[in-house]
Parts: C-alpha cells; structure tokens; sequence
C-alpha cells in the first residue's frame, strides 16, 4: 500500500548527538516536506524539496539539514541535537502537480535531554 | 501571498450537539482549500478539500465544509459531535497559481465532552 513512513517514531538522545530522523514515501511524489511542530500545535515548514537533487529552506530558520538523493528518501539531520530541538517532527509528500494535497507521516517526536 | 486565520485556539461543544470549526484565507488567485485532523501523537490525517464546484463538500467521518467567496471562509461542521472527534484541526489553502505549496492555518483543538 502506497504511504509515507517515518522512523522512528520516538527519539530520546542526549546533548550534542548527531542524529538522523528517517522518511520515506512510497506513492512517488515528487515534493517532499518537513515541519516542526510546537507543543502548541503549530506547524513551521523547515525544509522542503521539488525533487531529487533539491532543497530549500522553510520559514522557519532550523539547525538541522536534509537530503534528497532519492525521490522516495528525505532524511533530516541534526549535527548536534540540543534541548531547543525538543519537538514534534513531521514529514509529508505531495504531486508536482494537481490537485491534491499533502500526505503526512505519523511523525517522529524528539526528546534532546 | 496566501494564508489562513483559525481564529479559535480552542472549541469545546457537548456530544451530540453541531460543531463549527472556523477557517478564513487569503489568496491572490482561485484557492484550494483543505481541513486536516490531527490525533495525539500522529501526522495529519485529510478530511476534505475545496477545488471547484457545489460549495458544501462533505469529507470523511461525516464532517463537511463550506465555502464562502465572498467572506473568504472555509468552516468545518458536523451535524452531531462524537467524543471520538476531539483532535487538532488545521485549515490550509493552496493558491493554485502558485504552484503546490499549501499555506497551514494555527490550529483548532476540538473538545467533544459526553
């Protein structure tokens, strides 16, 4: 069944650790997401990708760094985690074109003691 | 530039009882618009979306919408509130001359008490 997965879903590490949170979609979307959100709930775009080979900055200014080397792959990355990294983080996947929206990941919910 | 208010941090409603979840957006072009739910500890889920046509949409687990040009709404409704439908709701719009980036609204959290 096409999806989008992420892994893993909780996460906590201490101080300074480099970490990898993982995703990956099945459906071939081209337009790969990833958002922050806050324990208040709102959603911050981070980093975004058109395709392989491309990313882009969100609006939300952000330590960490991505890749898209595959069009199912967008891992995000954090050198050195600290507490302020404390989140909720989702990925999400959508068509180049069309109507539809976004498809979202279950998240990954990350704990920097 | 697009975006999206929910005005409400936070709407509580007896089960049983209709509830409105309110979305207001702005776009310089024809908007696409969408409600997503979000439960604890998960991604967000589609409920429903606007692209042309009959301006009440009905979505998934007998929510509907509505859309409003000329007060540039988009609300969220259902009939009769389960408790199971207490959740975050994110409104979002999409300008569909600018490409497929959708702009999220700041969240409704929907509490359905018995």
């Amino acid at each position: 069944e096409a999806d989008i997965y992420q892994t893993p879903r909780y996460l906590v590490i201490g101080t300074g650790k480099k970490i990898t949170l993982e995703c990956s979609q099945t459906m071939g979307h081209d337009k790969m997401y990833w958002y922050q959100q806050d324990p208040g709930m709102e959603l911050h775009l981070i980093h975004y990708s058109y395709g392989v080979n491309s990313t882009e900055k969100g609006d939300l200014s952000s330590e960490s760094t991505v890749s898209r080397i595959r069009t199912e792959h967008f891992p995000l990355t954090l050198e050195s985690a600290r507490p302020s990294h404390t989140s909720q983080y989702l990925c999400a996947s959508s068509v180049r074109q069309g109507s539809g929206g976004y498809t979202f990941g279950s998240g990954t919910r990350l704990t920097v003691v | 530039a697009q975006s999206v208010a929910q005005p409400e941090d936070q709407v509580n409603v007896a089960e049983g009882n209709p509830l409105t979840v309110k979305c207001t957006y702005s776009v310089s072009g024809n908007p696409y618009l969408f409600w997503y739910v979000q439960y604890p500890n998960r991604g967000l889920q589609f409920l429903l979306k606007y692209i042309t046509g009959d301006n009440l949409v009905k979505g998934s687990y007998g929510f509907e919408a509505e859309f409003n040009k000329s007060q540039t709404s988009f609300h969220l409704k259902k009939p009769s509130a389960l408790v199971s439908d207490s959740a975050l709701y994110f409104c979002a719009v999409r300008d569909n001359n600018a490409g497929n980036m959708l702009t999220f609204g700041g969240g409704t959290r929907l509490m359905v008490k018995p």
